[in-house]
């Protein structure tokens, strides 16, 4: 699998309801950033965590990091139709200043 | 608020044909990146420049080329377009440090130029 691999692909689930996505990475990070794409958009960031951090909250939205597990979840708690759009996590790898994109989650928040 | 602007939502060319991309960020950040986004495959990093006139390649230069002469100017160029370079091109931006090869803050990103090579 790719370094920053989101898990689910896609997920749909209705308004009000809480969202989780998860992302794998293989390799030692600087951090990990959640970014958010509109259908045919650029990407828009929405938080980062560090290394060093466990758990970062802003709004609605609530990150976790385990570096353990080389693993992060984002959960978007009362999701609303405007959530609807796709979220994707990026890697800072250590030692460089590259990011590695993973494919994404298509979220779908129904009415 | 940050703002990158690239020069074309959407843009058709035929094979053959140099093509430039244009990005443009009022930040002053010192880092810029080019991706490209394909179906299945994410985001992936083209070029990345630091520096006026610094550039490092990212996963898949091939077949690409970039240009930074000035701070706030990022170009991405295809010098030969071909029909597998047909994709969503995404340019960001983010602050580096003083001194330093990048940095690792969040990146801004453009609202992207879709190319079509016929």
């Amino acid at each position: 699998s790719q370094q920053g691999e989101e898990d689910p692909q896609a997920l749909s689930i209705q308004e009000g309801e809480n969202a989780t996505m998860n992302c794998s990475y293989k390799t030692s990070i600087n951090n990990l950033q959640w970014y958010r794409q509109n259908s045919g958009r650029g990407l828009v960031h929405l938080i980062l965590i560090r290394s060093n951090e466990r758990e970062k909250h802003s709004g609605r939205l609530r990150v976790t990091l385990d570096t353990s597990k080389k693993s992060s979840s984002l959960l978007i708690t009362a999701s609303r139709a405007a959530d609807t759009a796709s979220y994707f996590c990026a890697t800072a790898l250590s030692g460089t200043y590259k990011y590695i994109f993973g494919t994404g989650t298509r979220l779908k928040v129904l009415a | 608020d940050v703002k990158v602007t690239q020069s074309s939502r959407y843009l058709v060319k035929r094979t053959g044909e140099k093509v430039f991309l244009e990005c443009v960020q009022d930040m002053d950040h010192e880092n810029m990146f080019w991706y490209r986004q394909d179906p299945g495959l994410g985001l992936r990093l083209i070029y990345f420049s630091y520096d006026v006139k610094m550039k490092e390649k990212g996963d898949i230069p091939e077949g690409y080329s970039v240009s930074r002469e000035k701070k706030e100017r990022f170009s991405l160029i295809l010098e030969s377009a071909s029909t597998n370079q047909t994709s969503m091109y995404l340019c960001a931006s983010s602050l580096g440090l003083a001194g330093s090869r990048g940095s690792y803050n969040e990146q801004f990103f453009g609202p992207g130029t879709r190319l079509t090579v016929l």
